[in-house]
């Protein structure tokens, strides 16, 4: 089992450009967590997602950013018109939640490291 | 929404003594209360979590407590060795809700 995988590892933009950050759940996960680490911070909720549906976005700025999880192929994060303020580790994590048998479990990636110019 | 507050911040010991790290949390519907170690640069990595049917849990040098009355759970690393030295952090899920709530965690660091 290769493990959660996020890529690219490190992206550097330019404000005002678009990042795309992908991430592919483990083997037979179908639940996709995105998490943003600030500098000596902990990790705050960004958006709950399963194939093709978004559970929950409490956790995502309204502006500029929106997550997919299309039924074939990686999680998407976006962030469009990226400012200074978007500079962060944007972890994913995934976990089976297979119902009824609830599996709380979240397996994290690597992370993305993003640097705003 | 869920609050989880950790303490303390930092925390340094002396190679073999133990460390605990304690965290409250404020909604008592939460029921999973899992532990990460995160090592500089690298992703989290659960090392311990407990539900909220059981009162304490074990595993080799670790061990985590949980006091549902009070609400606050706690992680206890026994004969700390200098590769424990890490950032550790607690989180708490309602079940339903499906969303982790992490402290802002603990710099431990385990002098040689």
């Amino acid at each position: 089992n290769a493990g959660v995988m996020q890529n690219p590892r490190h992206l550097v933009r330019r404000r005002g450009q678009e990042a795309r950050l992908r991430c592919s759940p483990m083997k037979g996960h179908s639940h996709v967590y995105w998490y943003r680490q600030l500098p000596e911070e902990g990790l705050k909720f960004m958006v709950y997602l399963q194939k093709e549906n978004i559970i929950d976005e409490s956790g995502m700025p309204k502006e500029r950013f929106s997550a997919e999880f299309p039924k074939e192929g990686p999680s998407i994060l976006r962030i469009q018109q990226v400012v200074r303020g978007d500079s962060a580790a944007y972890f994913c994590a995934s976990s089976p939640r297979v119902f009824p048998v609830r599996e709380d479990t979240q397996y994290f990636g690597p992370g993305t490291r993003l640097t705003v110019l | 929404g869920e609050n989880v507050e950790q303490h303390p911040s930092t925390l340094s010991v002396q190679e073999g003594d133990s460390a605990v790290i304690k965290c409250t949390y404020s909604d008592s519907a939460s029921n999973y209360f899992p532990w990460y170690k995160q090592e500089l640069g690298k992703r989290p990595q659960l090392i311990i979590d407990i539900r909220s049917n059981v009162g304490e849990k074990k595993d080799q040098r670790i061990a985590v407590t949980l006091n549902k009355t009070a609400k606050h759970f706690s992680l206890h690393i026994t004969e700390t060795q200098p590769e424990d030295s890490a950032v550790y952090f607690c989180a708490a899920d309602k079940g339903s809700n499906y969303k982790l709530t992490f402290g802002k965690g603990t710099l431990l660091t385990v002098n040689p």
